[in-house]
């Protein structure tokens, strides 16, 4: 079945960095584009930004130009995500999601499916 | 701030009928998707494409948009449905993605 395992929980301390992995299985990894998702303690869900197949391309929302990276490795079919300069506020779970698109009518749509199981990171002194 | 508009909060009587809206201009011309969220636990996918269920979510969920519009119905609501639930789509210029800031539905 597909699978998004990510990769365990992290404590960090401000201004270090952190990355975390999303291993795929049981489908064509580089047929998705694979999203990143972030969600504060108590709060809503952030999109962070979006890596193509190939893995050649990101885009990233822009509140996280600069300080987010997402890359692949189609060799081991794993995707990482990660921060720099870590702040009190990045404290939250991060969620990789693969991407799936179509047209409906005259729409176009996507959406996420399945997602990780999420990875809690922590930012303090 | 975000560029999907969700109500907070709704609630619903067990065996009801409870829409959930989420309005933005981006969805004039993109479809939302919806993901239901229980306490500690990942997303998952609820609709697509408006109006279209994943297997294995039941067919009282169901999806519908009007112009800047997209709702999330759910006719005869569980006590297993009681969660929080959120939009997406592309946002405005169609060059990321964006989700409402969520709905907690309670199931009285």
């Amino acid at each position: 079945q597909v699978q998004l395992a990510q990769s365990g929980a992290e404590v960090k301390k401000p201004g270090a960095s952190v990355k975390v992995s999303c291993k795929a299985s049981g489908y064509s990894f580089t047929s998705h584009y694979m999203h990143w998702v972030r969600q504060a303690p108590g709060q809503g869900l952030e999109w962070m930004g979006v890596i193509n197949p190939s893995g050649d391309s990101t885009n990233y929302a822009q509140k996280f130009q600069g300080r987010v990276t997402m890359t692949r490795d189609t060799s081991t079919s794993t995707d990482y995500m990660e921060v720099t300069s870590l702040r009190s506020e990045d404290t939250a779970v991060y969620y990789c999601a693969r991407d799936f698109s179509g047209y409906f009518g005259e729409k176009a749509g996507w959406w996420f499916d399945p997602w990780g199981q999420g990875t809690l990171v922590t930012v303090s002194s | 701030s975000s560029e999907l508009t969700q109500d907070p909060a709704v609630s619903v009587a067990l065996g009801q009928t409870v829409r959930i809206t989420c309005q933005g201009d981006s969805l004039r011309n993109y479809c939302a998707s919806w993901y239901q969220q229980k306490p500690g636990q990942a997303p998952i996918l609820v609709i697509y494409g408006e109006n279209n269920r994943p297997s294995g979510i039941p067919d009282r969920f169901s999806g519908s948009s009007s112009g800047n519009t997209a709702s999330l119905t759910i006719t005869g609501a569980q006590a297993e449905d009681e969660a929080d639930y959120y939009c997406n789509s592309r946002d405005s210029s169609g060059g990321r993605w964006v989700f409402g800031g969520g709905t907690k539905l309670t199931v009285l």
